[in-house]
Order: structure tokens, then C-alpha cells, then sequence
């Protein structure tokens, strides 16, 4: 069965240094991967994707994922944080199934992210 | 850029009453989705469309329905509504040939009293 999971459910760092958050996923073909931000009261924005190429992806705000098929893994990273990515983190993976004969998204648990000063 | 619209933002009901909301998508985008966020939870999918029919069902309620029009805009009808469904309510919209980015609405939120 699909299944997204993101170990933390809490990540501090301090402002200017290198943040991850982790994300591993099981699939049973070949997924599209995707990394949302979520700010309080908002709804959830596109940070980058996964679908084929190199396995180093680079989105907005400074941030990129790295996809480790052996690992099955896409953890979110950024060289130098800011405190303005204090946010929720979610991870997302769309795959092929069969229980609608469609694909579906299915979310992490998400992980919230405190970047101090 | 045009973003994905929900309306109401903001939306107090009571049990057992109904309450219909409405998605736009960004236009051109094909596809519609929508999901639950209940407080402190991850956005669980309720139901998606593409081309105006229905492509994919999750974990919605037989009280909810939707539908997709011809000019794309989607509502999501919840009937008999529960205590249990207050929760923010997002609509996502993609376009297949872009990879199937989903790009969220800014939610609508919903209290049942």
C-alpha cells in the first residue's frame, strides 16, 4: 500500500544553518514526489517535485530535495535557514492504484519547522 | 498569476444543516481536488475530477458530494452536517501535461456548531 511518512514531527534549527526534513515513502511503481509549505491560516503552497531526471531538485525559496530510490527517500533540504521558513512541511507522493483506477495523492503527517533567530 | 479561488472563506454552520463550497480553478487547469484538514491533521483527499468527471475518490462521506461544471468551477455539497466536520477544506486544481502540480486554495474554513 502507498504510504508517505515523515519521522519528525518537529524540527528547530537556528537561523543560517542547514535545515532537513525528512520524508520516505513506499509505492509500488514509480512516484511523483512533492514537497508543500504550509503557513498558519493559509492553504498549501508548491515547493518542488520529483517526477524523472536528476535525482537533485531545486524549488522556491532557496529550498531543494534530493530522491534516493535505494533509500526511498525525498528529504526536503536548505543550505541556510531563515526564520520566514517557520512553516509546516508536508510531503506528498502521487501514484498509480488500483482501488479507483486513478492515481491519488497521498500527504505526509507533516512536519512543522522553527527556524530561531 | 491567478491562483486557485475558494469561497466562503469562512463558513459557521450547525448540525445537521448543509453547506455548499465552491473552487475555482486556475485557468486552463483540467483537473480539481479536494481535501480535509482537520486541526493539527495532514490534508486527507476527498474526491478529484478531470475534465468534468470524476477521476478519483478518497476518503469522502456518503453526506458529501461534488461535482465539476462545464466551466470547471467545482462544489463540494455536505449534507447533515457533524461536529466532525469542521475542518479547513482545500481545493487544488492541476494540469495533466504540467506534471500534475496541484496548486491549493487558500481554503475554506468550516465550523459546525
Amino acid at each position: 500500500a502507498q504510504s508517505v511518512a515523515q519521522p519528525e514531527d518537529q524540527v528547530n534549527v537556528a537561523e543560517g544553518n542547514p535545515l532537513t526534513v525528512k520524508c520516505t515513502y513506499s509505492v509500488s511503481g514509480n512516484p511523483y514526489l512533492f514537497w508543500y509549505v504550509q503557513y498558519p491560516n493559509r492553504g498549501l503552497q508548491f515547493l518542488l517535485k520529483y517526477i524523472t531526471g536528476d535525482n537533485l531538485v531545486k524549488g522556491s525559496y532557496g529550498f531543494e530535495a534530493e530522491f534516493n530510490k535505494s533509500q526511498t527517500s525525498f528529504h526536503l533540504k536548505k543550505p541556510s535557514a531563515l526564520v520566514s521558513d517557520s512553516a509546516l512541511y508536508f510531503c506528498a507522493v502521487r501514484d498509480y492504484y488500483t482501488g479507483a483506477g486513478g492515481f491519488k495523492t497521498i500527504f505526509g503527517a507533516g512536519t512543522r519547522l522553527f527556524v530561531k533567530a | 498569476a491567478a491562483g486557485v479561488i475558494q469561497s466562503p472563506r469562512h463558513l459557521i454552520k450547525e448540525k445537521r444543516e448543509t453547506a455548499t463550497l465552491k473552487c475555482y480553478p486556475i485557468p486552463r487547469h483540467d483537473t480539481v481536488y479536494w481535501y480535509q484538514q482537520g486541526p493539527g491533521q495532514d490534508p486527507q483527499f476527498l474526491i478529484s475530477f478531470y475534465e468534468k468527471m470524476q477521476s478519483d475518490k478518497g476518503s469522502i462521506p456518503d453526506r458529501f458530494s461534488a461535482q465539476q461544471f462545464s466551466d470547471y468551477h467545482s462544489e463540494l455539497n455536505m449534507s447533515s452536517l457533524e461536529l466532525g466536520d469542521s475542518a479547513l477544506y482545500f481545493c487544488a486544481s492541476s494540469l495533466v501535461e504540467g506534471g500534475e502540480t496541484q496548486y491549493f486554495g487558500p481554503g475554506t474554513r468550516l465550523l459546525v456548531l
